[in-house]
């Protein structure tokens, strides 16, 4: 079963102060993605990668930067957090196969920023 | 936005009712996926529906899709009460982008 892990699992940051969500993944997935979920909003697509040293922005990216020096990692950067980027975080991964790409996903963050 | 009439709603039913969930999309697809996030958990792939398959059963769940309208949708048969999630139908959109419906909360009390 694909594994996805995120950390940390919960983060309290300060308004102004940079903030990083780790992801990795153990099923060599070419494929990895950052989504906020935010009730009324579903999930929604921060940033994406097909593979280490590519990143794509999503339907949000604004205030956010991804880095993936691997195959296995992929980041979610804040640098500025603020209050709107007060969500829980999900990472995912999936590699494509069959035309469906279906994503696994880890558990994912609670990030609070005051 | 890729996607048509939001989708997000609350469903609260009784064990033992049917009940249908709908996605209606903008962005051409050729496959639709459908996605469970029980409380505290990241979503789960539940059934995978194509463009050459007008409907796709798996258990008690049936997902179909209608190319032409542009719509999906997921129905349960006989629910439990751990079928209490939410519900998430999603599409890819260009390369290997996915993104997701707003998601329907359905609560199903014993």
């Amino acid at each position: 079963e694909a594994a996805v892990t995120q950390s940390p699992r919960n983060k309290v940051a300060v308004t102004g102060g940079k903030v990083t969500l780790s992801c990795n993944q153990t099923n060599n997935h070419n494929n990895m993605y950052w989504y906020r979920q935010d009730t009324g909003h579903g999930l929604r697509l921060i940033h994406y990668s097909y593979g280490a040293g590519s990143t794509e922005k999503g339907d949000i990216p604004d205030g956010y930067k991804a880095s993936r020096p691997s195959q296995e990692n992929f980041s979610l950067i804040l640098e500025l957090a603020t209050p709107s980027q007060t969500s829980v975080y999900f990472c995912a991964s999936g590699d494509g196969t069959g035309g469906g790409t279906e994503v696994f996903f880890g558990k994912g963050t609670r990030l609070t920023v005051v | 936005s890729q996607w048509g009439e939001e989708n997000l709603q609350a469903l609260s039913i009784q064990e033992g009712e049917d009940v249908t969930m709908n996605c209606s999309y903008k962005t051409y697809t050729t496959v639709v996926q459908w996605y469970r996030q029980k409380s505290g958990k990241g979503p789960a792939l539940i059934i995978l529906i194509r463009s050459n398959e007008r409907e796709k059963r798996s258990g008690r769940l049936r997902a179909t899709l209608d190319t032409s309208s542009q719509s999906s949708s997921l129905s349960i048969t006989g629910t439990l009460a751990t079928d209490t999630a939410v519900y998430f139908c999603a599409i890819r959109t260009g390369g290997y982008k996915v993104v997701f419906g707003s998601g329907t909360r359905l609560l199903v009390s014993p």
